[in-house]
């Protein structure tokens, strides 16, 4: 069982609309917890990065939020526009002074129609 | 600041031939990452070099796959012989430093390399 979880799998919403995508995850604690946006045939780029003590974190129109208790964060996406189309990863590393292993969640593929 | 470098971007090769990505991290970067990512899946690690020395290779194939990075700097990834399943974008990596922890401990990515066997 894949310990970041994400969900829908894709998603279809016309420009202008809001959504969120969520990632369930069983890494507790952790170091931090990042969104990554990957554009088609780009690598990943991170958009927000949380610690495990930290609810909220925005950039632009992109709002990331997490809850500890039940494990849960979400990416919520304002007014969508068509260069939001693309994966948005969410990624998980656990604490450890040495050595960590970054748990990736499978993405979620978001399509912005106009 | 320059990006994470790889090349060659695309690659097209039959099943059994050999391949070799390479990979420049961002100056300074103690960390290297070779990701596998297959369509439609999240990044797969498959090797994590800490300077030029390996940290984590449990997941790489080892009876094709080979990683190095003698210099503590760039990292090349070879594929021999290639499988139909290979078929993926090989993802590098690197962080400033011994992993991903704290506030600015952050995974920046090359454009990847994609690999088409056939």
């Amino acid at each position: 069982k894949n310990q970041v979880e994400q969900s829908p799998q894709s998603l279809i919403i016309l420009e202008g609309k809001n959504c969120t995508l969520q990632c369930n995850y069983t890494v507790s604690p952790f170091s931090n917890l990042r969104w990554y946006k990957q554009d088609t045939g780009r690598g990943p780029v991170s958009l927000t990065i949380m610690t495990f003590s930290e609810n909220t974190k925005s950039n632009g129109r992109y709002t990331a939020t997490l809850d500890a208790d039940t494990k849960q964060s979400s990416l919520h996406i304002t007014a969508s526009q068509l260069s939001d189309s693309a994966s948005y990863i969410c990624v998980v590393t656990p604490p450890s002074r040495g050595y960590q292993k970054v748990t990736f969640g499978i993405g979620t593929k978001l399509q912005v129609i106009p | 600041e320059a990006g994470v470098a790889q090349s060659p971007r695309y690659k097209i090769i039959e099943k059994r031939q050999s391949v070799a990505f390479w990979c420049n991290p961002i100056s300074g970067h103690a960390t290297l990452y070779w990701y596998q990512q297959i369509l439609g899946q999240g990044p797969k690690l498959l090797i994590q070099f800490q300077n030029n020395g390996v940290v984590d290779d449990s997941q790489l194939p080892k009876d094709r796959f080979s990683a190095e990075r003698l210099k503590g700097v760039d990292s090349t990834l070879k594929i021999q012989p290639a499988k139909l399943e290979d078929s993926a974008v090989y993802l590098c990596a690197s962080s400033p430093r011994g992993g991903t922890s704290g506030l600015t401990g952050e995974l920046f990515f090359g454009e990847g390399s994609r690999l088409t066997v056939l």
